[in-house]
């Protein structure tokens, strides 16, 4: 079954690039669209953004000049940037697979925890 | 971020139905039939138990359904079992083509 895993730096350093990038295996990254979410330690989660397998993507407005998604359908990979990082941005970073459509997410990845941290 | 409200914290005892709430505005909730609604366990990957509004995926329990009222939309359990607690997360659909989420819910099952 299509399975999502998230890989990445840990840590990064405040004022630096977040940068992340989730790889599809089991299927085809085609004909879907693809998104972040994150969630800060112990709080809730927060829409980071989302990207169509062609490249156009759409990002949450508070955060949308700071991000952004990328998709690489050789390799099977989307990517997040997010850059100028603060303590702020520390959380669990999930990527999902995203039905525009009827928005909602219906297979997520474990999550991997980035930390903003000198 | 979180633009929809829902209750910190509800409980139950096992056999009961509790049901938690998702209060948006006209702007999400109140005009689009658009929630999903997300159960997470501690470490867990979110789980996608209800999408539009009150539409089930595949493998769902029955237990679990999906409604709305105006700006706010509902998901009930019924027939709670141990494995139902876990924190619970509204979506919808919102104006411009984005997404809010609600800050979630911790159910307890007692």
């Amino acid at each position: 079954q299509v399975q999502l895993q998230e890989s990445g730096p840990g840590l990064v350093k405040p004022s630096e690039t977040l940068s992340l990038t989730c790889t599809v295996s089991g299927g085809s990254i085609s004909g879907y669209y693809w998104s972040w979410i994150r969630q800060p330690p112990g709080k809730g989660l927060e829409f980071i953004g989302y990207i169509y397998y062609s490249g156009s993507a759409n990002y949450y407005p508070s955060l949308k000049s700071r991000v952004t998604i990328s998709v690489d359908t050789s390799k099977n990979q989307f990517s997040l940037k997010l850059n100028s990082v603060t303590a702020a941005d520390t959380a669990v970073y999930h990527c999902a697979r995203f039905h525009a459509d009827y928005t909602y997410f219906d297979l997520w990845g474990q999550g991997t925890l980035v930390t903003v941290s000198s | 971020q979180s633009a929809l409200t829902q209750p910190a914290s509800v409980s139950g005892s096992p056999g009961q139905s509790i049901t938690i709430s998702c209060t948006g505005t006209s702007s999400d909730v109140g005009s689009y039939n658009l929630v999903s609604w997300y159960q997470q366990h501690p470490g867990k990957a979110p789980k996608l138990m209800i999408y539009e509004g009150s539409k089930r995926p595949s493998g769902v329990s029955d237990r679990f359904s999906g409604s709305k009222s105006g700006n706010t939309a509902s998901l009930t359990i019924s027939g709670l079992q141990a494995e139902d607690e876990a924190d619970y997360y509204c979506c919808s659909y919102a104006v411009s083509s984005t997404l809010a989420f609600g800050g979630g819910t911790r159910l307890t099952v007692l």
